[in-house]
């Protein structure tokens, strides 16, 4: 199966809090990061989290990890119809080795 | 600081042509990644180089795909004799050496092959 699991989509009203969640396979995952694709563009990383780290919050974003059930989570406070996008979880076993990609969940805001 | 830069955005090849993908990493990179994504998927890891040399190509197709990093000037990702399947987009990122913050790939804005 998948090494990084990730619900496809999620809808919420403007204003409502996020919630997009994250499943991971290997315990040796040291760096957990959420990037964020809109159309027809690249990937910005948003914030990233040790795996040492239970949460991090970063202005409107927190990210909490459940390491022993190996789950991740970020969390949009105050959501935009701006922060409609594909959010993508990914797994680094190393600060330097490659990043392996959920397939994105889909944000979509309305007004 | 300028961002990734990756060129052409847009690439239309006919079946068996090759396919030329240029990536220059940010300013004090010396890291570069080359992931591909399909349709609808996520991004999955193709090579990882540094100047000069291939560090992991794990993910590389065995044949007809080839990556470069030069001394000087931009990384390249080559497709020889390209077919329908090989249709996605193409994402280049880079980070700093170790001496910097480690941890952070960016993203240039991605290539997107069309082969017709």
């Amino acid at each position: 199966g998948e090494d990084v699991e990730q619900s496809l989509f999620l809808s919420v009203r403007e204003g409502d809090s996020s919630v997009i969640n994250c499943t991971y396979t290997d315990s040796s995952s040291t760096y957990l990061y959420w990037y964020k694709q809109e159309p027809g563009a690249g990937l910005q990383l948003l914030t990233y989290i040790f795996s040492n780290m239970d949460m991090k919050q970063d202005q409107r974003l927190t990210v909490l990890l459940n390491k022993k059930d190996k789950h991740l989570s970020l969390r949009i406070a105050d959501t935009q119809t701006g922060d409609s996008a594909i959010y993508f979880c990914a797994e680094s076993l190393t600060g330097y080795s490659t990043l392996t990609f959920g397939k994105g969940t889909m944000l979509l805001v309305s007004p | 600081n300028a961002g990734v830069m990756q060129n052409p955005r847009h690439l239309v090849r006919r079946r068996g042509q090759e396919a030329r993908l240029r990536c220059s990493p940010m300013k004090g990179h010396s890291h570069v990644y080359w992931y591909r994504q399909l349709p609808e998927e996520g991004l999955k890891f193709m090579v990882y180089l540094q100047k000069e040399n291939i560090i992991d190509e794990s993910g590389m197709p065995k044949e007809r795909f080839s990556a470069e990093f030069p001394k000087e000037g931009p990384s390249i990702l080559r497709i020889q004799q390209v077919v329908r399947g090989d249709s996605a987009a193409y994402f280049c990122a880079s980070s700093p050496p170790t001496t910097g913050s480690p941890y952070e790939q960016y993203f240039g804005p991605g290539t997107r092959l069309t082969v017709t």
